[in-house]
C-alpha cells in the first residue's frame, strides 16, 4: 500500500505486504531528514535518517528514498507487521534556520492481520 | 540505559498560573529540543540548546514561554500566566551531537489549562 502523506493521512495494508509512506518537504536547503514512528500514547521513535547527499538508505526492513529534485521523501517498510501500526512522521532539518527540525503532519498506518 | 524523562507526565492548571515542565535528557547528550505537539499533528519546534546555551528560541509562541538548561543537562520549560490555548503535549528530545541528529524523545507532559 502507498500513501501520499498530507493528502492521504491514513494507510491500511495487509500483514506481510510492503508499505510505502510518502512525504513532501518544502525547503530546498534542508540537508537532513528523519523518519519517526509514533505509537499511541508514546513519543516519536527514531526509525531511520538520510542526509541530502544520499538518495537511498536501508535499515532493517525499512528503506528511505530521497528525491531532491521534487523534494520528496518516502519510507518503505518490507513485510509489514501488526507492530508497525503507528503514525509515521518525516522531519526535515533546515540549516538556514539554525538546526530547527520541521515535522510533517504524519501518516497513520494500520496493518490488517 | 535510561531514556529521556519528563515530569510531570500530566499537569492540570488554572488559567493565569505559571507552570514549569522538566526534561531530563539522556546522559551525555549535547543538544536538547523542546517541541509542542497537538493531537494528530507532528511536533512543532519551540527551542533548543547545545550544552547550556540556548541556540534558537524562535519557535517559542510569545514571551510567556521561556526555557533554560543551566548546567547543560536538565532543562525546564516555563509558561507564565497560562492560557487555555497553551493546552497541549509538550515533548522534549535529546541528541548526542550538536546538530540534533537522531533525537530521542521523552514521553511528554500533557498540559491542560482550565
Amino acid at each position: 500500500g502507498e500513501s501520499v502523506g498530507l493528502h492521504l493521512p491514513t494507510l491500511s495494508v495487509q500483514e506481510g505486504d510492503n508499505s510505502i509512506i510518502n512525504c513532501a518537504y518544502s525547503n530546498s536547503a534542508s540537508d537532513y531528514f528523519i523518519w519517526y514512528k509514533q505509537e499511541s500514547g508514546k513519543g516519536p521513535q527514531f526509525i531511520i535518517d538520510i542526509r541530502s547527499n544520499m538518495d537511498k538508505r536501508q535499515g532493517q526492513r525499512v528503506t528511505v528514498l530521497l528525491n531532491k529534485t521534487v523534494k520528496h521523501l518516502s519510507l518503505q517498510i518490507a513485510a509489514t507487521q501488526p507492530g508497525d501500526s503507528a503514525v509515521y512522521f518525516c522531519a526535515e532539518r533546515r540549516p538556514n534556520t539554525g538546526n530547527q527540525f520541521y515535522f510533517g503532519t504524519g501518516t497513520s498506518l494500520t496493518v490488517i492481520p | 540505559g535510561a531514556g529521556v524523562s519528563q515530569s510531570p507526565r500530566y499537569k492540570v492548571t488554572k488559567r493565569g498560573q505559571d507552570v514549569a515542565l522538566r526534561c531530563d535528557p539522556i546522559s551525555g547528550h549535547v543538544s536538547l529540543y523542546w517541541y509542542r505537539q497537538a493531537l494528530g499533528q507532528g511536533p512543532e519546534f519551540l527551542t533548543y540548546f547545545n550544552y547550556e546555551a540556548q541556540q534558537d528560541k524562535s519557535g517559542l509562541p510569545n514571551d510567556r514561554f521561556s526555557a533554560e538548561r543551566p548546567e547543560g543537562s536538565i532543562s525546564t520549560l516555563t509558561i507564565q500566566r497560562t492560557e487555555q490555548r497553551d493546552s497541549a503535549m509538550y515533548r522534549c528530545a535529546s541528541s548526542l551531537d550538536r546538530y540534533g541528529q537522531e533525537q530521542f524523545f521523552g514521553p511528554g507532559t500533557r498540559l491542560t489549562v482550565l
